[in-house]
């Protein structure tokens, strides 16, 4: 069936360095959201791609929707603590009548002040 | 964010004992979703609602089952609690999308069981 995979599962930074991490797809998908978790929080919504090269930027959050919709990247410039969280992509796939939205299991991101 | 209010927020309950959580919520969006979040396993959805007396299953929906008799309020059941359904349950709701939404979700803030 269909999955996302996301990479790296864990990354600790020191304040002020960068971090990405990376959706991947076996199959083209509709659409990539990303939500944010902090520790002991709920999913929260950062944004959603659609467009195949889609780069979208959100102060210092860069996305991108690869060429092919089969990959996604969040980028964050210059972390910081307020950064500390689990960040989440979800693949929007065609199933039929329906759309399924599929999770990769987030990347957890520690920032050392 | 969506008022979304999940209840309750912490229960403690034994093997076997039928269990009920709800989520309320006030943005009159048509769409709710319930997910169960474990670690290792990230965000699966169990059942979700594109209206009111319409669910249908998700992905991991064995022993679970759901009902919307009200826009507002989708509950989830276990019939007969067991220890592999101890987890952190989201609602979560959505105004647009299609069947299965891929518009954007409002979470609520979570429902921790442990199954005893």
């Amino acid at each position: 069936g269909q999955q996302v995979m996301q990479i790296p599962q864990y990354q600790h930074v020191q304040e002020g360095e960068d971090f990405t991490t990376y959706c991947n797809s076996s199959t083209t998908l509709s659409n990539i959201q990303w939500y944010k978790q902090r520790p002991g929080g709920h999913p929260v919504f950062l944004i959603q791609l659609v467009k195949s090269g889609e780069v979208k930027k959100q102060k210092r959050l860069t996305f991108q929707f690869g060429e092919a919709k089969k990959n996604s990247s969040l980028h964050i410039t210059a972390t910081q603590t307020t950064d500390v969280g689990t960040y989440f992509c979800a693949g929007g796939f065609n199933a039929g009548n329906n759309r399924k939205l599929i999770w990769g299991l987030g990347t957890s991101l520690a920032v050392n002040p | 964010d969506a008022g979304i209010t999940q209840s309750p927020r912490h229960k403690v309950t034994e093997t076997g004992t039928p269990v009920t959580l709800r989520c309320h919520q006030t943005e009159n969006h048509r769409y709710m979703y319930w997910y169960r979040q474990d670690p290792g396993h990230g965000l699966r959805l169990i059942h979700y609602s594109y209206g009111v007396k319409d669910t249908d299953k998700g992905e991991v929906s064995d022993g679970y089952s759901v009902s919307r008799s009200k826009t507002e309020d989708f509950l989830l059941t276990l019939e007969s609690a067991t220890s592999s359904q101890t987890s952190v349950y989201f609602c979560a709701t959505a105004s647009t999308g299609e069947r299965i939404n891929t518009g954007e979700l409002f979470f609520g803030e979570g429902s921790r069981l442990t199954v005893l």
